[in-house]
């Protein structure tokens, strides 16, 4: 099983619609959890840090699961801006930053 | 404030060539990342410093990739001799201190590496 798993999609979602994003870890050491977000041909951008008790920033939402060990981040009323790869990001302790392959998100019209 | 710098932005070499990418983190920050971002697969770190030290270097192939951050600010990563399986976008990322990984990674606009 792969430390960080993330269905690369892509997700094709309309405008307005809601979406979510799931993320498995298989490292239960794990302390800090993020989300970044990169669009085509650019860097990653942190978008959200992961809390414990779950957080919200305006249109998104993510979560987090150790019992189950994933993430998730859920996208509501989406834009057409949105369209970019979301990467999730497990780290702490003597744990090294890994990422996800990333998931592909595409808003349309 | 100005982001993380990096150069070349693209580089063509042929395999069995030698490489060296340049670094300059956000002024301040203590810990430098080096990643590798092959199409289609997210960021690989390659190394960490804490300042001039190297943190974790576990998955840089050290037969061929070398880094350095000598006065703790600015840090090269070197390819030799480059295979065409090193095609990739190498990035550099920093960050204030490094609290065990707590801490946002500001990332630079990478360097596009094609070995033909």
């Amino acid at each position: 099983r792969k430390e960080v798993e993330q269905d690369p999609g892509p997700f094709n979602v309309p405008e307005g619609a809601t979406v979510a994003f799931n993320c498995t870890y298989s490292n239960s050491a794990s302390q800090s959890f993020f989300w970044y977000r990169q669009d085509c041909r650019k860097e990653p951008k942190l978008l959200m840090s992961v809390y414990s008790s779950g957080n919200e920033d305006g249109r998104f939402t993510a979560q987090l699961n150790r019992a189950s060990q994933y993430i998730s981040l859920l996208i509501r009323d989406s834009k057409l801006s949105d369209s970019a790869t979301y990467l999730c990001v497990l780290s702490g302790g003597s744990y090294i930053p890994t990422f996800g392959r990333g998931t592909s998100l595409i808003v349309h019209p | 404030e100005a982001g993380v710098a990096q150069s070349p932005r693209y580089k063509i070499i042929e395999k069995r060539q030698s490489v060296a990418f340049w670094c300059n983190p956000i002024s301040g920050h203590a810990t430098l990342y080096w990643y590798q971002q092959i199409l289609g697969q997210g960021p690989k770190l390659l190394i960490q410093f804490q300042n001039n030290g190297v943190v974790d270097d576990s998955q840089l192939p050290k037969d061929r990739f070398s880094a350095e951050r000598l006065k703790g600010v600015d840090s090269t990563l070197k390819i030799q001799p480059a295979k065409l399986e090193d095609s990739a976008v190498y990035l550099c990322a920093s960050s204030a201190t490094g609290l065990a990984g707590r801490e946002t990674q500001y990332f630079g606009p990478g360097t596009r590496l094609l070995v033909l």
